[in-house]
């Protein structure tokens, strides 16, 4: 399965851009690139997800090195709400079914 | 709306006895999961399932059960061979298995806490 490596936390001053890396060195062919955050005592929610291309909504920015050994997630304009923790994953399968590996994920600290 | 429901969502329990989570999703999800939750710490998968009446371990799965007999529910039991239960307790379902994009999308948690 592949893993991810993240920053443990980030500061991030508001209105600026949040970029947060991860590292995903064995990932595979078939694996995409997710990322999801988790506000204090709520469950995840789903931000972005990506394969080989940059990929853009209306939450973020995802780049994805050509390698796609490694990825960002750009926040363009932070904002207090967006203090959380960010987990940065890859999808994983087999001919049986789809587990979902998270880390402890890296925690940013959007400040005034 | 669609979404995955979670209940209740504080729970206190005395020790030696089980617990049931309830974990009830109207997205017409086929795969749901549970996970485990522990201060400062990401996410353990406990048990996941695929399709009704099959559940596979995940990478906790001791002292933990689950039921797959609707395709919208997918209660967890904590039993009293858990030996350290109090912890954050999250439910997910997906739209199928195997590789591909879809998201997961989670409940909002479960506290469990044994007193």
């Amino acid at each position: 399965d592949a893993k991810t490596t993240q920053p443990p936390s980030m500061d991030c001053a508001e209105g600026r851009a949040a970029n947060l890396p991860c590292n995903h060195s064995t990932i595979s062919g078939n694996e995409y690139v997710y990322w999801y955050r988790q506000i204090h005592s709520q469950g995840p929610q789903y931000i972005i997800h990506g394969l080989k291309n940059n990929e853009t909504n209306e939450m973020a920015s995802l780049i994805i090195t050509e390698d796609r050994k490694s990825s960002t997630l750009i926040l363009p304009h932070a904002t207090l709400r967006d203090t959380a923790v960010y987990y940065c994953i890859v999808r994983v399968g087999n001919t049986g079914g789809f587990k979902t590996i998270f880390g402890a994920g890296t925690r940013l600290f959007v400040k005034a | 709306d669609g979404g995955i429901t979670q209940s209740p969502k504080y729970l206190f329990r005395k020790e030696g006895q089980n617990v049931t989570l309830s974990c009830e999703q109207n997205l017409n999800h086929d795969a749901m999961y549970w996970y485990r939750q522990d201060p400062g710490q990401g996410l353990r998968l406990i048990y996941y399932s695929q399709i009704v009446n099959d559940f596979q371990k995940g990478d906790i799965a001791e002292g933990y059960s689950v039921s797959r007999e609707k395709k919208e529910s997918f209660p967890l039991t904590v039993t009293s061979a858990q030996k350290n239960p109090t912890a954050f307790y999250l439910c997910a379902s997906t739209l199928g298995t195997g590789y591909g994009s879809t998201e997961a999308f989670f409940g909002q948690g479960t506290r469990l806490t044994v007193v």
